[in-house]
């Protein structure tokens, strides 16, 4: 199966602007999804297919992709940003066509 | 409102079976591709199985063979028939519907938890 490959961890200065990469071969062919899981919680999603955000996630986070890597990027990151992201795209390796996570990216705002 | 609501954790011995459910509403299941997702203590979130709107199932290589994932149209619900556990198990298990358009899981429950242990 493909794997997806984030930072361990990041952190951003309140206010400031970080991006998460993520690089995997089956990004060549899928769009990646975003979510955001806090401490006890399940993932939330917050980018998927080009850059689409559901309702109710702030236009602070936005979504790209080039070759085999996504990036999220939060522009003007808040407290409440703090948060494990992960990135997710379907997987049609071997015979079966499922889903992938990253390994996940904690991002800390100081 | 969509929501997923799954139930059938608990502690469970080494090589004993446990069935998990995912009661959905606002949504029909079996217009949806539906998967199983879990999360370790600790660790990152994994893939562990779907089942399409027609009926064809997939599962990741970790569980190919002793899990099956099911539905019951009639009760609008999403099934996860786990046997032969081992303690690589433990985890939480999230219930999740999928986007098709774009390849998306869009809705998760709020996980139950799995403890494999003697």
């Amino acid at each position: 199966s493909s794997e997806l490959t984030q930072d361990p961890a990041v952190s951003v200065a309140l206010g400031q602007t970080v991006r998460i990469t993520c690089q995997g071969d089956s990004l060549r062919s899928y769009y990646a999804s975003w979510y955001q899981q806090k401490p006890g919680q399940a993932p939330v999603l917050v980018i998927y297919g080009k850059n689409n955000r559901p309702s109710g996630i702030p236009d602070r986070f936005s979504g790209s992709s080039s070759g085999n890597t996504a990036s999220l990027t939060i522009t003007g990151a808040q407290a409440e940003d703090e948060a494990d992201y992960y990135c997710n795209s379907r997987d049609s390796s071997g015979n079966h066509l499922g889903h992938v996570f990253g390994t996940g990216t904690k991002v800390t705002v100081l | 409102e969509v929501q997923l609501v799954e139930t059938g954790g608990g502690l469970i011995q080494p090589g004993g079976s446990l069935r998990l459910s995912c009661a959905a509403s606002g949504f029909t299941v079996s217009s949806n591709y539906m998967s199983w997702v879990r999360q370790a203590p600790g660790k990152g979130l994994e893939w562990v199985s779907v089942i399409y709107s027609g009926g064809s199932t997939y599962y990741a290589d970790s569980v190919k063979g002793r899990f099956t994932i099911s539905r019951d149209n009639s009760k609008n619900t999403l099934y996860l028939q786990m046997n032969s556990l081992r303690a690589e198990d433990t985890a939480v298990y999230y219930c999740a519907r999928e986007n098709t358009i774009y390849g998306t899981i869009d809705y998760w429950g709020q996980g139950t938890l799995v403890t494999v242990s003697s």
